[in-house]
């Protein structure tokens, strides 16, 4: 089992670009959640999905929006980046309970 | 909204020292988690606690769940360079699901000196 995989690793954006962020789990999950991490800011939830077809939003989805059209992916998307928007994006799944992290993307915004 | 604290922010160790955090919440928590980040990781899980006043030990950490369901710690005994990364204490609020708005405390950054 790959677990949860993230793609791509690094991305730099120049503001006003879009990009997607790509999250996928093989371990069958329900739930799926994108974090994102700043220094001194522990892990904000952006949005969260509890099932295929489902998103509802979290502490800071604000100039995010995420889809998830199938159970085992859960993409993403920036429509126009922010230098604001620079950070390390965490993607995780869980079945119920304790959550498994993928390796991250890291996103700058110049 | 909930809001979980985390104590100390940074704490700097020589190895074999004891190591302790605390995690204190606004509201009270239907349970807590705990997880590890190396550097340069991502968070891996490390425990749930689910009752008051409940204590797990996994070799040389030991978690606690206060009483009233709103403060936690993690204690290190005789730290190893192994231990470095950063600590985090997340909960679920009381009356939600186990599934839904897991909030994360801001983490504790060990530093360990061998």
């Amino acid at each position: 089992n790959a677990g949860v995989t993230q793609t791509p690793k690094f991305r730099v954006l120049k503001t006003g670009q879009s990009m997607t962020l790509l999250c996928a789990q093989d371990m069958n999950h329900e739930y799926m959640y994108w974090y994102r991490q700043d220094p001194g800011m522990g892990l904000r939830l952006i949005h969260y999905s509890v099932g295929e077809g489902t998103t509802a939003k979290g502490e800071v989805p604000d100039g995010y929006n995420v889809s998830r059209l199938k159970k085992q992916n859960f993409l993403l998307g920036l429509e126009s980046a922010a230098p604001s928007q620079t950070s390390v994006y965490f993607c995780a799944s869980s079945p119920e309970g304790e959550q498994y992290f993928g390796p991250g993307t890291r996103l700058t915004v110049t | 909204g909930q809001q979980v604290m985390q104590i100390p922010q940074y704490q700097h160790v020589q190895e074999g020292e004891d190591f302790t955090t605390y995690c204190n919440s606004s509201t009270t928590l239907s349970n807590i988690q705990w997880y590890k980040q190396r550097p340069g990781g991502h968070p891996v899980f490390l425990i749930q606690l689910v009752k008051s006043g409940e204590v797990k030990k996994q070799k040389r950490l030991t978690f606690q769940f206060g009483e009233a369901k709103k403060n936690s710690s993690l204690h290190i005994t005789a730290t190893q360079t192994t231990d470095v990364g950063t600590y985090f204490c997340a909960g679920y609020g009381a009356g939600g699901t186990s599934y839904g708005k897991l909030t994360f405390g801001q983490g504790t950054i060990l530093t360990v000196h061998p």
